[in-house]
């Protein structure tokens, strides 16, 4: 079963907006890791956020998680054309390996 | 550094033929894993390892195979392939959890059709 799943499914906005994306967990977790797709490619690390802390940036991205409500949320500000691509949320319980969401699909229009 | 490679990049397969994915990285990662990624799916776990010669299941090992006889080769194989095997393989491998560093690093993916 999906440990994490992201929200929404799909998301459409034009450059210069930002893009926020959600993710539910379902257990306690070690951290919680973004990764962003571009179509037809491996996955890329974005940012991890350990399980004390409850907010992260680096460069346009910002992740908050709230460990009480078992969720996270990335902020993308500023979007750009070359934002879209699939992101996915990923939980580490600590054993070695991570669990991944369904993703969501982000559409970023000049 | 080359990173995370995967040979080949596609392959189509009959019903019942068999076939090896190779994984090698380049970065002496402990930890490596496989990974197959499906519409509307996201990317679920086959197999993974800790170590040379370490293997073990992850959510969705039925009908495949690995090995890890060298630190930076991981192979999947698949002994008799059906359609429900068609799919996106995605290597990964990641440095040990005593490194305090916890990401993954990914291959670029072998497309899989089998008919």
């Amino acid at each position: 079963s999906q440990q994490g799943e992201e929200d929404p499914q799909a998301l459409s906005i034009q450059e210069g907006e930002n893009a926020t994306m959600n993710c539910s967990y379902k257990t306690s977790i070690n951290n919680l890791q973004w990764y962003r797709q571009n179509s037809g490619r491996g996955l890329v690390h974005l940012i991890l956020i350990r399980s004390n802390e409850r907010e992260k940036h680096s460069g346009r991205l910002r992740v908050t998680l709230d460990t009480s409500k078992k969720s996270s949320s990335l902020l993308i500000t500023a979007s750009r054309a070359a934002d879209t691509a699939s992101y996915f949320c990923a939980t580490d319980l600590g054993y070695s390996t991570l669990t991944f969401g369904k993703g969501t699909m982000l559409l970023v229009s000049p | 550094n080359a990173g995370v490679t995967q040979t080949p990049k596609f392959r189509v397969l009959k019903t019942g033929q068999s076939m090896t994915l190779l994984c090698a990285q380049d970065m002496n990662h402990e930890y490596m894993y496989w990974y197959r990624q499906d519409p509307g799916m996201g990317l679920r776990l086959i197999h993974y390892s800790v170590g040379e010669g370490t293997t073990a299941k992850g959510e969705v090992p039925d009908g495949y195979n690995v090995s890890r006889l060298k630190k930076q080769n991981f192979l999947l194989g698949l002994e008799s392939a059906a359609p429900s095997q068609t799919s996106v393989y995605f290597c990964a491998s990641s440095y040990p959890l005593q490194r305090g560093r916890f990401e993954q690093f990914f291959g670029p993916g072998t497309r899989l059709t089998v008919l």
